[in-house]
This record gives C-alpha cells, sequence and structure tokens, in this order.
C-alpha cells in the first residue's frame, strides 16, 4: 500500500539538542498527524494539522503542514530522556477513507 | 477513563489455533480500525467499521475475520493461526469514517504463534 517517505529513519541525540524529523508524500493531505509510540504501547496523537501552512506548538513540540500540501514536519526543542520512541507521520484526505503512514521515526537519546 | 481498550494484551498460541481479540471505545466515535505492526514497527491498516457496517478490508488472509455488534465494539477473530501472524495488533478509533480524521489507539495486543 501506499507509504509517506518520513525520514529520518533512526536519530541518536545528546539530551538537550533538537531534534527535526519530516514527511513527504507524492500525494496532496487534508491532514497531517504526528503520533509518538513508546515501547509496548499503543501510538498517541501529538500534534494534528488542518491547513497548509499552518504551524503548531505542543509544548517542545512544534509541527508544520508543508503549503504544497504534500509534507509536513517536526521539531523538538531541548530533548530530554522521555522523548525516546518511535514518531509516526500520517496523512489524510476526505476523499479517502483511511490514513496513510511514515514508517516512523526512532529518536534515542546517547547515554 | 480508557478510551480505547484491548484485551488481552498479551496472546501466545500454537500454530492451528483459533483466537480473538477485543477491543472498546468509550469516546462516542463512530469508525473503528484494525492495524497490523510487525516487527519493523511499520502500522499497516487491516479493516475499518463505521457504525458495523465494513467500510475498509485490505489484503488480508480470509483466516481474519472482523466483528462489530456494535459502534463500541470491533472484535477481531482469527482462524488457523500462522507463524507468519505474530505481531501486535492495534485497535483505533475515530470520530468519522474520512481519512482525514484523528484516530486514537488502543494498546494493542502483542500475538505470538508458535
Amino acid at each position: 500500500g501506499q507509504q509517506l517517505n518520513q525520514s529520518p529513519q533512526s536519530m541518536f541525540i545528546q539530551e538537550g539538542e533538537d531534534v527535526s524529523m519530516n514527511c513527504t508524500s507524492s500525494s496532496i493531505f487534508n491532514t497531517w498527524l504526528w503520533y509518538k509510540q513508546d515501547p509496548g504501547e499503543g501510538p498517541v496523537l501529538l500534534i494534528a494539522l488542518y491547513k497548509a501552512g499552518e504551524l503548531t506548538s505542543n509544548g517542545r513540540l512544534t509541527a508544520q503542514f508543508g503549503i504544497t500540501r504534500k509534507d509536513s514536519f517536526l521539531n523538538i526543542s531541548a530533548s530530554i530522556p522521555s522523548d525516546v520512541g518511535i514518531y509516526f507521520c500520517a496523512g489524510g484526505s476526505d476523499s479517502n477513507y483511511q490514513l496513510i503512514w511514515g514508517a516512523g521515526t526512532k529518536l534515542i537519546i546517547k547515554p | 477513563d480508557t478510551a480505547v481498550s484491548q484485551t488481552p494484551k498479551y496472546l501466545v498460541t500454537q500454530m492451528g489455533n483459533d483466537k480473538s481479540i477485543k477491543c472498546e471505545q468509550n469516546l462516542g466515535h463512530d469508525t473503528m480500525y484494525w492495524y497490523k505492526q510487525d516487527s519493523k514497527k511499520f502500522l499497516k491498516i487491516m479493516f475499518s467499521y463505521n457504525n458495523k457496517e465494513l467500510i475498509i478490508n485490505e489484503t488480508v488472509p480470509n483466516r481474519f475475520s472482523p466483528k462489530s455488534p456494535d459502534k463500541a465494539h470491533l472484535n477481531l477473530h482469527i482462524n488457523s493461526l500462522e507463524l507468519g501472524d505474530s505481531a501486535v495488533y492495534f485497535c483505533a478509533s475515530s470520530q468519522r469514517v474520512t481519512g482525514g480524521d484523528e484516530q486514537f489507539f488502543g494498546p494493542g495486543t502483542r500475538l505470538t504463534v508458535l
């Protein structure tokens, strides 16, 4: 099935560093969603974006809906140990019945 | 209050057995989903139901049969389990049936087929 291009696949970072990840698609979406999955848990919605160009924050997290409607990025500022996990992007449109998912970005904090 | 709940959390069984996973949501949502997450962590949609009506039925073996007794419940029954069925299965729900809606996930059921 269709899949979004999410990068990077994994990131090793120092505590306190800023993190950036993005998703791109060949299709246009009306919605971009960013989720985080902790080990042994289900994905949890972090940020939802509904408008091209929209920039939305949730604490240290900031996400943007690209103006072409084909991409989105997620930034995490001043990372802390509890930020480790897998981050997923997902794109959706009202003309489809399902979300299209990225393969995930695994965030690992260097000891 | 748990929004989307699944039982069991862990399921270990032998090849060839039949098993079921149950899902319930108390969010008042109209649409529910089943996803399969393999060892590479990719989330693959299997089924979706809207108000007890099947909407999405991806390329899934016939051994998998979803059942929705009401819009708050979506169960997954798997016949003749195979080794390749080992994965984590997630239930999710959303308010609307269209793909642009936020989905809320359960904690997952880790199925191990021996």
